[in-house]
């Protein structure tokens, strides 16, 4: 079955490490986002890709760096820069670019810094 | 800054009745609008969407309504059951271009059994 992966599911980071989070989708879409979810405060644009080797920055990208070398995976690294990193991260994907085209989301990662 | 908006941040319904979730808008270019269902530690789930040359659309069990003129747009969720208890999100287009969809803060829906 087609789907969007994102993994782990739990994620515990030390201060001061990177930690990278995986996305991976097999659905041919062409446009791939990453967003962070705190209670509260809905879904933030972090960063987003919409073909293969380009990517834009999302309204919170400080601290964060992401790759997009193949249109199926765009992995995302937090980086010991992100103050506060402990959230939940939600990875999407859509098949065209711009209106018309809805996200098609993965299950999350939750991460936690100890 | 988000331009997506909910009037209330929890709602709880008796089993059965009908579930009213509001958002409103304030970028009047906006022209395309999404709901999403969160269940609890999952990703987000499409439910409808409407374009601004709606006013109404009907799904299974839902009804999305637009009002431009006020710029303010309801789920409706029809007999709602205890599997509709999530958070609901609006998502809207419109700025420019191929920007991305910009999310409000989410309503959470509680179903009383």
């Amino acid at each position: 079955d087609g789907g969007i992966t994102q993994s782990p599911k739990y994620l515990f980071r030390k201060e001061g490490q990177n930690v990278t989070l995986s996305c991976e989708q097999n659905l041919n879409h062409d446009a791939m986002y990453w967003y962070r979810q705190d209670p509260g405060q809905g879904l933030r644009l972090i960063y987003y890709s919409q073909i293969v080797n380009d990517f834009q920055k999302g309204d919170i990208a400080e601290g964060y760096s992401v790759s997009r070398e193949k249109k199926e995976s765009f992995p995302l690294t937090v980086t010991s820069a992100q103050k506060n990193p402990t959230a939940f991260y939600l990875c999407a994907s859509q098949i065209g670019t711009g209106k018309g085209y809805g996200y098609t989301f993965g299950s999350g990662t939750r991460l936690t810094v100890v | 800054g988000e331009s997506v908006g909910l009037h209330l941040p929890t709602l709880s319904v008796q089993e059965g009745d009908n579930s009213i979730i509001n958002c409103a808008y304030s970028n009047s270019a906006s022209d395309y609008f999404i709901w999403y269902k969160q269940e609890s530690g999952k990703g987000p789930q499409f439910i409808i969407d409407i374009r601004s040359n709606m006013d109404k659309r009907q799904g299974q069990r839902v009804t999305v309504l637009l009002n431009k003129t006020v710029k303010h747009l309801s789920l409706q969720i029809a007999a709602t059951q205890p599997g509709d208890s999530a958070v609901y999100f609006c998502a809207e287009w419109g700025f420019s271009g191929n920007t991305p969809l910009v999310f409000g803060k989410g309503t959470r829906l509680s179903v009383i059994a």
